[in-house]
């Protein structure tokens, strides 16, 4: 049971290029969530998926995309990448209802030179 | 803007102690409350939620809430040494299309053997 998947664990970037973060869960849950995580500022939320078919901005969206491709995989894309998002990424998904917790993958460690 | 504070620490307790572990919130449209544990270098883990107010028991950890007065608190009896970790307070509301998570910015708890 793999619970979320994040792929890649680590990148290193130079500023400007781009690159697309990968989440997966087999939980059959409908919401989807990305985080960022920095020192001294805990999870910040950046975008996030209710159900199958739409996304919504959380609170740092600028500079950030995301696609929900299916039910199970949820993405995000650095479209020009900046030192600023050098960060640790969480993706985490949920069933949806508000009693209901979120579960999150390992993250990935985001470097940007 | 929600906002969820908690003491920063580091609490330092030793080992067979009580540790008790804070936080405040904002909004009064909170319904649940999320207590995550996370390791250095890993991702947030469940510990417990509770969305009615007064206390919850699992095992050595207790949450308790008092919407009245906004405040949210776990506490750990006899600590461990591998309860050392960072602790993050989360509080649920709906926003947008879905209910979304506010996190605090975590509490370091360190248990001394």
């Amino acid at each position: 049971n793999a619970g979320v998947t994040q792929t890649p664990k680590f990148q290193v970037l130079k500023t400007g290029q781009s690159m697309t973060l990968q989440c997966a869960q087999d939980m059959n849950h409908n919401s989807m969530y990305w985080y960022r995580q920095d020192p001294g500022m805990g999870l910040r939320l950046i975008y996030y998926s209710a159900s199958e078919g739409t996304t919504d901005k959380g609170e740092v969206p600028n500079g950030y995309n995301v696609s929900r491709l299916n039910k199970r995989e949820f993405s995000l894309r650095l479209e020009s990448a900046a030192p600023s998002q050098t960060s640790v990424y969480f993706c985490a998904s949920s069933p949806g209802q508000l009693n209901q917790p979120q579960h999150f993958g390992d993250g990935t460690r985001l470097s940007i030179l | 803007q929600k906002e969820v504070e908690q003491n920063s620490g580091p609490l330092s307790v030793p080992e067979g102690a009580i540790a008790s572990l804070n936080c405040t919130y904002s909004d009064r449209g909170s319904q649940s409350f999320f207590w995550y544990r996370q390791y250095s270098g890993k991702s947030p883990e469940l510990i417990m939620f509770i969305y009615s107010n007064g206390d919850k028991e699992d095992g050595r950890f207790t949450a308790q809430l008092n919407k009245a007065s906004q405040y949210v608190s776990l506490l750990i009896r006899d600590s461990q040494p591998s309860d050392s970790a960072t602790y993050l307070c989360a509080v649920a509301a709906f926003g947008g299309s879905n209910y979304k998570l506010t996190f605090g910015k975590g509490t370091l708890l360190t248990v001394n053997p």
